[in-house]
């Protein structure tokens, strides 16, 4: 099985820093890889897919890169509604999710 | 638009069966695979297999071979995903979720989930 790896677990940050999460993969998973933002109570809602593509009515200020085994979550400039939990998955082979990183305020 | 309606909240005795609907609207049923994903509380999301609803088609996630059945009705639009001799550590929010493109592919919509409950 393919293993995600996602850091940090846990980020404190401010309104308008730049927020950058990394997830790691076990092996080349090519470029098949999303990143989802959950908040409590609601499910996952797609922002990437294939790595770097924004998913439509995403903001601008989301941003995915990488290939291969690893990948890189940025927010260019936090907003109060980008307070969340944010999980990446790989579906090169199965489906598997990183474990998280939450994203609060400071 | 694209919506995925899932069943109530259940609560079941251990060793019993959970069945959990999910009603797709907005777009062609048959179109696109539906996955099925949980998340124990306070915990992250896990893969449990998925169903082409166009020819029935299943693959399930080896942890759940052998307690799992996922099904569809193309008549109503509506998937389904049954797991048996339910235990404790079943209690989770179930999603089901629509494959973005392919059958191998992430997750455009997601319903809003069902919280299985299992307790003596």
């Amino acid at each position: 099985d393919i293993q995600m790896t996602q850091s940090p677990s846990t980020l404190s940050a401010s309104v308008g820093d730049r927020v950058t999460i990394t997830c790691r993969a076990s092996q080349s998973i090519s470029s098949w890889l999303a990143w989802y933002q959950q908040k409590p109570g609601k499910a996952p809602k797609l922002l990437i897919y294939h790595a770097s593509s924004l998913e439509s009515g995403v903001p601008s200020r989301f941003s995915g890169s990488g290939s291969g085994t690893e990948f890189t979550l940025t927010i260019s400039s936090l907003q109060p509604d980008d307070f969340a939990t944010y999980y990446c998955q790989q579906y090169d082979g199965y489906w598997t999710f990183g474990q998280g990183t939450k994203v609060g305020i400071k | 638009q694209v919506q995925l309606v899932q069943s109530g909240a259940e609560v079941k005795k251990p060793g019993a069966s959970g069945k959990v609907s999910c009603k797709a609207s907005g777009y062609t049923f048959s179109g696109h695979y539906i996955h099925w994903v949980r998340q124990a509380p306070g915990q992250g999301l896990e893969w449990m297999g998925w169903i082409n609803v166009n020819n029935g088609g299943t693959n399930y996630e080896q942890k759940f071979q052998g307690r799992v059945t996922m099904t569809r009705d193309t008549s109503i639009s509506t998937a389904y995903m049954e797991l048996s001799r339910l235990r404790s550590d079943d209690t989770a929010v179930y999603y089901c979720a629509r494959s973005r493109g392919t059958s191998t592919s992430c997750y455009d919509y997601w319903g809003q989930g069902t919280l299985v409950t299992v307790s003596s």
